[in-house]
């Protein structure tokens, strides 16, 4: 089993649906739980951090359940702008010095 | 303030051969990480130095070495290259002392023939 796994995808959405990612993770000594997201050809970038009471960031809200090491992301009223990969990442480490990403799902938001 | 830079952008190498890649961190990072990242995937971790010293390292092969300097710049250095290490190189860097994100570099992007 892989330590994190994310839905397959790729999501072809139109604008202005709501659309989940799911994510789960192996190792329950993780410490901190984040989602990227990724452009095509260019770096990972921080969306956010993800809180066990679940964070909300304007039309993203991220939840993380440790008793089932299950996180989510929602975004709801979807943009072209959102056209990405979106990466879970598990910080392992107790330095922060193991961040394992999940494979990413691919998001289309299609006009 | 500039963020995490990376260099070069873009190297093509063939079979066997050594390559070196470099990153300097975001300015009062003293964390630098690797990743390798290939077509389709997510990032591998690679390893991860501070204070000088490799602190963790993945599952990678002792082909992979690297360096931090005490400017806290990094290296990664590949040797007898492989078709199979064509991808995307990631340089993340992050504050001392906590357990909060990283951030990323461009990246370089390297292919193998």
């Amino acid at each position: 089993r892989k330590e994190v796994e994310q839905d397959p995808g790729p999501f072809n959405v139109p604008e202005g649906a709501t659309v989940a990612f799911n994510c789960t993770y192996s190792n329950s000594a993780s410490q901190s739980f984040f989602w990227y997201r990724q452009d095509c050809r260019k770096e990972p970038k921080l969306l956010m951090s993800v809180y066990s009471s679940g964070n909300e960031d304007g039309r993203f809200t991220a939840q993380l359940n440790r008793a089932s090491q299950y996180i989510s992301l929602l975004i709801r009223d979807s943009k072209l702008s959102d056209s990405a990969t979106y990466l879970c990442v598990v910080n392992v480490g107790n330095y922060g010095q193991n961040f394992v990403f999940g494979p990413g799902t691919r998001l289309s938001v299609l006009p | 303030d500039a963020g995490v830079t990376q260099s070069p952008t873009h190297l093509i190498k063939t079979r066997g051969q050594q390559v070196t890649l470099r990153c300097s961190p975001k300015s009062g990072h003293d964390t630098v990480s690797w990743y390798q990242q290939a077509l389709g995937q997510g990032p591998q971790f690679i390893f991860q130095y501070y204070e000088e010293e490799e602190r963790q390292r993945g599952n990678f092969p002792d082909r992979f070495s690297g360096h931090q300097f005490p400017n806290y710049s990094s290296e990664l250095n590949v040797n007898a290259l492989l078709l199979g290490d064509s991808a995307l190189y990631l340089c993340a860097s992050r504050r001392p002392g906590s357990q909060e994100t990283q951030y990323f570099g461009p990246g370089t992007r390297l292919l193998v023939l």
